[in-house]
């Protein structure tokens, strides 16, 4: 089963212009993570918030964290054609079984030069 | 290595037969994860190895599947008698982290490696 559910499914932008992604979750957590997938490859993680905070920078990404909401968003600012990947969140389970990360769909983003 | 390796990158079997995926984690990673993505979808957890300990193995799909880790660093995932429905690429993950140790831990970030991909004919 997937706790995490990234809206939209996909999402198609032009060079220059923002993204943002939003993940909902259904239990508890520790902490959401937000991981970047290019096609044919493994994941790489890209952020961490975790419960007790509300917004995180890194670069041109800005993750923020409602959990009253049980939700999340990741933005990108100024995104460039490199961009073009699929996003994942993931979070693990309060109380739960550590190490088990529990990942969303994706949302499948497009950045055309 | 400098990464996670996994291998093979790419396997075809007919049903039936059995596959072995292996995995190279990060050298002094302590946490080992293997997931499974089919196509279009996020990795779905399979099992959780804490050095040699096989701490979760609730997401694996069947008793067809067995993962190991014997020596506390390189881990297995074998799968036996495929099935179609087994076809997806298996992601294995190493974590530095001591996950579970101290109560209330936080799952920290996960180093994946590109992924073996499986199809059963």
């Amino acid at each position: 089963s997937q706790q995490g559910e990234e809206d939209p499914q996909a999402l198609s932008i032009q060079e220059g212009e923002n993204a943002t992604m939003n993940c909902s979750y259904k239990t508890s957590i520790n902490n959401l993570q937000w991981y970047r997938q290019n096609s044919g490859r493994g994941l790489v993680h890209l952020i961490l918030i975790r419960s007790n905070e509300r917004e995180k920078h890194s670069g041109r990404l800005r993750v923020t964290l409602d959990t009253s909401k049980k939700s999340s968003s990741l933005l990108i600012t100024a995104s460039r054609a490199a961009d073009t990947a699929s996003y994942f969140c993931a979070t693990d389970r309060y109380g739960g079984s550590q190490g088990n990360l529990i990942f969303g769909k994706g949302t499948k983003l497009s950045v055309k030069p | 290595g400098a990464g996670v390796s996994q291998s093979p990158r790419y396997k075809v079997a007919k049903r039936g037969q059995d596959v072995a995926l292996r995995c190279d984690p990060i050298s002094g990673h302590v946490s080992l994860f293997w997931y499974q993505q089919a196509l279009g979808q996020g990795p779905e957890f399979l099992t959780y190895f804490q050095n040699e300990a096989q701490l979760d193995k609730s997401g694996l799909p069947s008793d067809r599947f067995f993962a190991e880790r014997p020596e506390g660093s390189v881990s297995t995932l074998k799968i036996q008698r495929t099935q179609q429905e087994d076809s997806a690429v298996y992601l294995c993950a190493s974590s530095l982290g001591l996950l579970g140790v101290v109560a209330g831990a936080h799952t920290g970030e996960l180093f994946f490696g590109e992924g073996s991909r499986l199809t059963v004919l």
